[in-house]
Formats: C-alpha cells, structure tokens, sequence
C-alpha cells in the first residue's frame, strides 16, 4: 500500500519563488527521507529527518516533521531552475536496515 | 558520495525473450541491494531486496520465476525479466544502502526496458 502521499502532484512556480511540497504516511516510523529524481534519472538522496526530529536544514532545503499528524513538508527556498525535478518522500518503519515506501512525488517546475 | 551505476541504460526487446539488467556499486561494497519499478510519472514500487550470497528477498505480488535477481558479488547484483512481456515494459531502478549509515540509499540512473 502507499506510505508517502505528496501534496501537490505537480507545482509549477518562478526563479526566485519558495516551494513547499507536503508528505502524508500512515504508519509509524523511524525516520522520513526526501529524495530528487530528475526526468528519467535515478534518485539522489537530499535530506533525512527522524521521527523525534522536528525540523532540519541543508543549505536552501527546510525539512519538517509533525508525527503527531503523520505528515512532513519540504521547503525549497529562493528556487532556480535547476530544482525542476520530482521529489519523493520515502518512510522507514525502524532504524537500520529497514526499507523505503515511496510516495507518489511532487513534480516541481521552475520557470526562468 | 558512493556511486550506483546501471546497464544497460535503456533496452528494447522482443516478446519471449529474456533481459538482464546489472547493478554495480563503484567505489564500495553492497551487501544489499534494492530493485524498484516505477511507471511514468508514478512513485517507486520496490520488488525485491538483494542480498549478497543468499535468496533475494521479493516483496508480496512480485514473481520471483519472472524477476531472476543474482547477488553474487559485494558490488554486482543483477535483474533478469525472464520471457518479458509488453507489460514488463517500465523504468527499472536499483540502488544499494549507504555503506557508512545505512538508513539512506544511493541510486542508480536507472534502465528503461521496452517490450515489444
């Protein structure tokens, strides 16, 4: 079943603009991951927040995580046009060696 | 960062025939490795997890007869889609776990496979 429910499906804003993508699960976790995937590419990991985090940073990227509502955002602040790709969170029910359930991914477009 | 790498990167096939995708880990060693399927413009679905020296691990719906997955090395695991099918047509992704913390993955850039 799917874990991870993004929220928008598809974004499309201006160079410059912040975007905001939002993550919904359904069950307990370990942590939340948020990776990019460009058109046709692989995936590349870009943050990773656990669940008795509440918010993290890297670089122009703001994580946060509310497992009281089973649910987490991702912040792209002052977006370029090199952000166009789609981003996936992916949930791990325990530390270690868990696996990821993907969510279906917000595709984010960034206009010059 | 540790690098994944696939091949082929795309692959076109006939009906009945067999295609063997490989998964390499290029600057260190994976005892795990993941397969995934992803339909355009859709999430991730994991098949199997592959482990080094034993059984592949298949995720529930996934046929372990039709995905053939070997893991015979520290760095190389492959998929083989046995007697492929149109609907086998997809974008196939592996990746292996992060060597130093695990909880992440390294991706690689996937294979386009098409049936006809």
């Amino acid at each position: 079943s799917q874990q991870g429910e993004e929220d928008p499906q598809a974004l499309s804003i201006q160079e410059g603009e912040n975007a905001t993508m939002n993550c919904s699960y359904k069950t307990s976790i370990n942590n939340l991951q948020w990776y990019r995937q460009n058109s046709g590419r692989g995936l590349v990991h870009l943050i990773l927040i656990r669940s008795n985090e509440r918010e993290k940073h890297s670089g122009r990227l703001r994580v946060t995580l509310d497992t009281s509502k089973k649910s987490s955002s991702l912040l792209i602040t002052a977006s370029r046009a090199a952000d166009t790709a789609s981003y996936f969170c992916a949930t791990a029910a325990y530390s270690g060696y868990s696996t990821l359930t993907f969510g279906k991914g917000t595709m984010l477009l960034v206009s010059p | 960062g540790a690098v994944v790498s696939q091949h082929p990167s795309r692959v076109i096939c006939k009906s009945g025939t067999s295609v063997k995708i490989e998964c390499r880990s290029l600057d260190f060693q994976a005892t795990t490795m993941f397969w995934y399927r992803q339909f355009p413009k859709k999430s991730l679905m994991l098949m199997a997890t592959s482990n080094e020296g034993s059984k592949a691990t298949y995720e529930q719906g996934v046929e372990k007869d039709k995905f053939l997955i070997n893991h015979a090395s520290l760095t190389l695991s492959t998929l083989t889609v046995t007697s492929a099918h149109p609907e086998d047509s997809s974008f196939y992704i592996c990746s292996a776990r992060d060597p130093l913390g695990q909880e992440t993955q390294y991706f690689g850039p996937g294979t386009r496979l098409l049936v006809l």
